[in-house]
């Protein structure tokens, strides 16, 4: 079985552009959760998809904005790119009530701007 | 105070030794209780979860939960050098349709051969 698969693995950007990222749930799996993780910073809840509908929201200004599609894919927008947004963002997804709520994680999408 | 504490590192440890890696959590209402390891560049990979409280057993490793206390533990027995990784404590909210997963910085562990 495939698991979280990420695309693309690497980006580099410039300051005040836009990057989409892509992510590819775990078969069954309806659930998406994006994550961002900077240097130094643990992983910090940016966004959960369920269904087509956004669930959850983190702390995070509205130039970042996802969607999710009707194969449970998702995809994460962050326009007009600051230095900070530079990390690793981590999609993650989870089977509706599977054990424990368990959410499992593709290997990240660096972004970088420059 | 923060959601999810977890000690300050880095820890580091004999090999074949018990590492103990504590968290610490601020909402009585959370749930479910994850460890994750995560090596230097990559993704986190789940260990193990807990839900009840006690304590639950996995080969090597084992997860200690207290809701009283609010605090959940790994222990990791037989400590080998590829166990060197950071470790992440998460922890599951469930508020009606919503459900909220919130981790904690992480500790990092070393293995000394």
């Amino acid at each position: 079985e495939a698991g979280v698969t990420q695309s693309p693995t690497h980006l580099i950007k410039t300051r005040g552009q836009q990057a989409t990222l892509r992510c590819s749930p775990i078969s069954g799996h309806t659930s998406v959760y994006w994550y961002q993780q900077a240097l130094g910073l643990g992983l910090q809840f940016l966004l959960w998809y369920d269904e087509g509908e956004e669930r959850n929201r983190g702390n995070f200004p509205p130039r970042f904005s996802g969607r999710q599609f009707p194969n449970y894919s998702s995809e994460l927008n962050v326009n007009a790119l600051e230095l900070e947004d530079s990390a690793l963002y981590l999609c993650a997804s989870r089977r509706q009530y599977s054990p424990g709520n368990t959410i499992y994680f593709g290997e990240g999408s660096w972004l970088t701007v420059v | 105070q923060k959601e999810v504490e977890q000690n300050s590192g880095p820890l580091s440890v004999p090999e074949g030794a018990i590492a103990s890696l504590n968290c610490t959590y601020s909402d009585r209402g959370s749930q479910s209780f994850f460890w994750y390891r995560q090596y230097s560049g990559k993704s986190p990979e789940l260990i193990m979860f807990i839900y009840s409280n006690g304590d639950k057993e996995d080969g090597r490793f084992t997860a200690q939960l207290n809701k009283a206390s609010q605090y959940v533990s790994l222990l990791i027995r037989d400590s080998q050098p590829s166990d060197s990784a950071t470790y992440l404590c998460a922890v599951n909210l469930y508020t009606g349709a919503n459900s909220k997963l919130t981790f904690g910085k992480g500790i990092t562990l070393s293995v000394r051969p």
